[in-house]
C-alpha cells in the first residue's frame, strides 16, 4: 500500500516550458487536492476533486489545469510555466465530503515535486 | 472557512510538554477542529482532530473550552523528532483545508 505517490520528485523548467505533475492514491480516496508550498509558507490550495469526473479552483489556480482521470489519478498541468510557479507541490487525497465521521475529511500526502522555474 | 491564529515559533528542551494554542474566533458550528505536523521536505501528517472538549491519541491531546474559539495542541515529553511545523485548521466536512503558516517548534536536547 503506497499511499499517495507523485512524480517527478525534481523538475527544472524555463520559462514558457509546459509539464504534468502526476499523482496517485491506492486508498480509494474519491476526493484529491492539489496544493502548493512557497518557502516559509503554509500549503495553499491550487485545485481539487471532490469525486470522479468533478475538479473546482482552490485558492490560487490561475497557471495551472487538472484533470481527474480515473479514481485513482489526479494530474497538474502548468501550460506556459513562469518564475512565479517555482514552489514545492503536494498531492493528498481523503475520503471526502459526506462520510459519517470527520476522519472522512482527513487528508493523506504525498512527498512532493519540487519545482524549480528559471 | 475560520481563519486561525497561532504563534509563528516555539522553543522546548527535550522531555518538556509543548501546548500550542490556535485561536478561532469565527468557527461554526458545523466545523472540526485539525492538526496536521509536517516536517521539512515531507508533505504534512495528520495528528488529530476534534469538535469539543478533550481529545487524545497516541501523539497528542487537544483540548477544545465550551465556547470552541480556541484550542490548544498538547505534545507529551517532547524529543527532537518532534521539531516540525504544527498546522492548526478550522473546517466543515466539505473537504477544503486552508493551512495558516503554522507554528514552527524547534525542540532542543
Amino acid at each position: 500500500n503506497a499511499g499517495v505517490t507523485q512524480t517527478p520528485k525534481f523538475q527544472v523548467l524555463k520559462t514558457g516550458q509546459s509539464m504534468t505533475l502526476q499523482c496517485a492514491q491506492d486508498m480509494n480516496h474519491n476526493s484529491m487536492y492539489w496544493y502548493r508550498q512557497d518557502p516559509g509558507m503554509g500549503l495553499r490550495l491550487i485545485y481539487y476533486s471532490a469525486s470522479e469526473g468533478t475538479t473546482d479552483k482552490g485558492e490560487v489556480p490561475n497557471g495551472y489545469n487538472v484533470s481527474r482521470l480515473n479514481k485513482r489519478e489526479f494530474s497538474l498541468r502548468l501550460e506556459s510555466a513562469a518564475p512565479s510557479q517555482t514552489s514545492v507541490y503536494f498531492c493528498a487525497s481523503s475520503e471526502g465530503s459526506g462520510f459519517h465521521t470527520p476522519r472522512g475529511n482527513e487528508q493523506f500526502f504525498g512527498p512532493g515535486t519540487r519545482l524549480t522555474v528559471l | 472557512l475560520a481563519k486561525t491564529t497561532q504563534p509563528i515559533s516555539m522553543d522546548s528542551y527535550e522531555g518538556q510538554e509543548v501546548n500550542i494554542t490556535c485561536s478561532h474566533n469565527n468557527i461554526a458550528t458545523n466545523d472540526y477542529i485539525t492538526w496536521y505536523q509536517q516536517f521539512p521536505s515531507q508533505g504534512p501528517r495528520f495528528i488529530i482532530q476534534g469538535y469539543k472538549t478533550k481529545v487524545t491519541n497516541e501523539v497528542a491531546s487537544l483540548f477544545i473550552p465550551a465556547d470552541r474559539k480556541s484550542s490548544t495542541l498538547s505534545l507529551p515529553r517532547v524529543s527532537l523528532s518532534d521539531t516540525a511545523v504544527y498546522y492548526c485548521l478550522v473546517h466543515n466536512q466539505g473537504g477544503k483545508l486552508i493551512f495558516g503558516q503554522g507554528t514552527e517548534l524547534s525542540v532542543k536536547p
